[in-house]
């Protein structure tokens, strides 16, 4: 399985500021890499998907980059509904597997 | 809109078998496929399964000898089962619409909350 190294496990950031995301994969991905956000109690969102393209609705503060095996989710100006759980999601290979997560927190 | 909705047991006995089924709107099943997904409490999802559009399925290696998925598409149902459920299995579990790009699930049901308890 392809595994999806994922950090910092958490995360404080000031309103306004600019933080990234960054994960791993075990192989190749070929950008099949897609970002999610979780807010508390509810369920996940897609915000990036194919590593760099904007879901539809998503603010453009979000960002993704990356190719091959890293990847990064970039917020440009911490607001405080960004807070919240974020994974990123490999569907390069069944099974598709997850990062760990990433808490962030408004400081 | 496209809406998906987890319905099933809250609470399981050890040993015992979950079913779950996920009814869709909004999006025809012949066009779409549907994954599971379920979370641990606190911790990172994990991807289960899929239903494909064509009627195949694909399930994670690590759970396949458990795990069986179906629908009914007439009904716009998909159906999970899963036995010999151990207390590593609670969490909330999800379906998602799965539109077969590369890791989008751009549509999820609200979760179904499962304990696995005596």
């Amino acid at each position: 399985d392809i595994q999806m190294t994922q950090s910092p496990a958490s995360l404080s950031a000031s309103l306004g500021e600019t933080i990234s995301i960054e994960c791993r994969a075990s192989e190749d991905i070929y950008s099949n890499l897609a970002w999610y956000q979780q807010k508390s109690g509810k369920s996940p969102q897609l915000l990036i998907y194919a590593a760099n393209r904007l879901q539809d609705g998503v603010p453009s503060r979000f960002s993704g980059s990356g190719s091959g095996t890293q990847y990064s989710l970039k917020i440009s100006g911490m607001q405080p509904e960004d807070e919240g759980d974020y994974f990123c999601l490999q569907g390069s290979k069944f099974p598709y597997t997850f990062g760990a997560g990433t808490k962030l927190e408004l400081k | 809109q496209v809406q998906l909705k987890e319905s099933g047991p809250g609470l399981v006995q050890p040993s015992e078998t979950l079913s779950l089924t996920c009814t869709v709107s909004g999006f025809s099943l012949t066009s779409y496929s549907v994954s599971w997904v379920r979370q641990p409490s606190g911790k990172g999802p994990e991807w289960m399964g899929r239903m494909w559009y064509d009627g195949d399925t694909a399930y994670n290696s690590a759970l396949k000898s458990r795990l069986s998925i179906s629908r009914d598409t007439s009904k716009n149902q998909v159906f999970l089962k899963m036995n010999s459920l151990q207390t590593d299995d609670t969490g909330t579990y999800y379906c998602t619409r799965d539109p077969d790009m590369g890791g989008v699930m751009d549509a999820w049901g609200q979760g179904a909350s499962v304990t696995v308890s005596s």
